[in-house]
């Protein structure tokens, strides 16, 4: 089954400074790759996607890179805030009407005043 | 607006008893999954299903049992709690169609003494 590495565990910046989180994963037949966040005490959410056609996309102060031959994606996030202290989920989905996702094990995202 | 909603937020069990987690959407969702959410090791899949009456197992499905009578409520089911399987246990649904968003409920933190 597919298996998703998800680095780092924790991760502390500056506010204003940027946050990259990364992510690989093993089955090929992957090609839906989305982030969920979430805030402490709160559900996850979906804050972005990506599919495989795609190499990149960009939502404001996020974006989601991803490289099919290497198998990994990668959750960009520029001028950071406060609200952007939460826990971060890297998945994997595959194009069966049937899809599971497959989580990561979460990014503990800290911005620092 | 998406809503995925869990039946407890708080449940305390005792060793051997049999426990019930339910979970409903009102989206008309056909696809719903369990996960157990532990530090440390992300989301995993319990057991997912895509329709009425089908199930199919996740990742960790030692120990639960999972039924879907009706098309909104999947239920999960401990048949004997033990207190490894003290976590937080996530519900999700989404469409059928592959790459579409996951929606996930509040939670329920279950601790088996």
């Amino acid at each position: 089954g597919e298996n998703v590495e998800q680095h780092p565990s924790t991760l502390s910046v500056q506010e204003g400074d940027s946050a990259v989180i990364k992510c690989t994963y093993s089955d090929s037949a992957s090609n839906y790759f989305p982030w969920y966040k979430q805030e402490l005490g709160k559900r996850p959410q979906l804050i972005i996607d990506i599919r495989s056609n795609v190499g990149e996309k960009k939502d404001q102060r996020i974006a989601v890179t991803l490289n099919k031959t290497a198998k990994h994606f990668s959750l960009h996030i520029t001028e950071t805030q406060p609200e952007d202290s939460a826990v971060y989920f890297c998945a994997t989905g595959s194009n069966f009407g049937n899809e599971k996702l497959t989580f990561g094990t979460g990014t503990r995202l800290t911005i620092i005043p | 607006d998406v809503k995925v909603t869990q039946s407890s937020r708080y449940l305390v069990k005792r060793t051997g008893e049999k426990v019930f987690l339910e979970c409903v959407q009102d989206m008309d969702h056909e696809n719903m999954f369990w996960y157990r959410q532990d530090p440390g090791l992300g989301l995993r899949l319990i057991y997912f299903s895509y329709d009425v009456k089908m199930k199919e197992k996740g990742d960790i499905p030692e120990g639960y049992s999972v039924s879907r009578e009706k098309k909104e409520r999947f239920s999960l089911i401990l048949e004997s709690a033990s207190t490894n399987q003290t976590s937080m246990y996530l519900c999700a649904s989404k469409f059928f169609r592959a790459n579409t968003e996951a929606f996930f409920g509040q939670g329920t933190r279950l601790t088996v003494v």
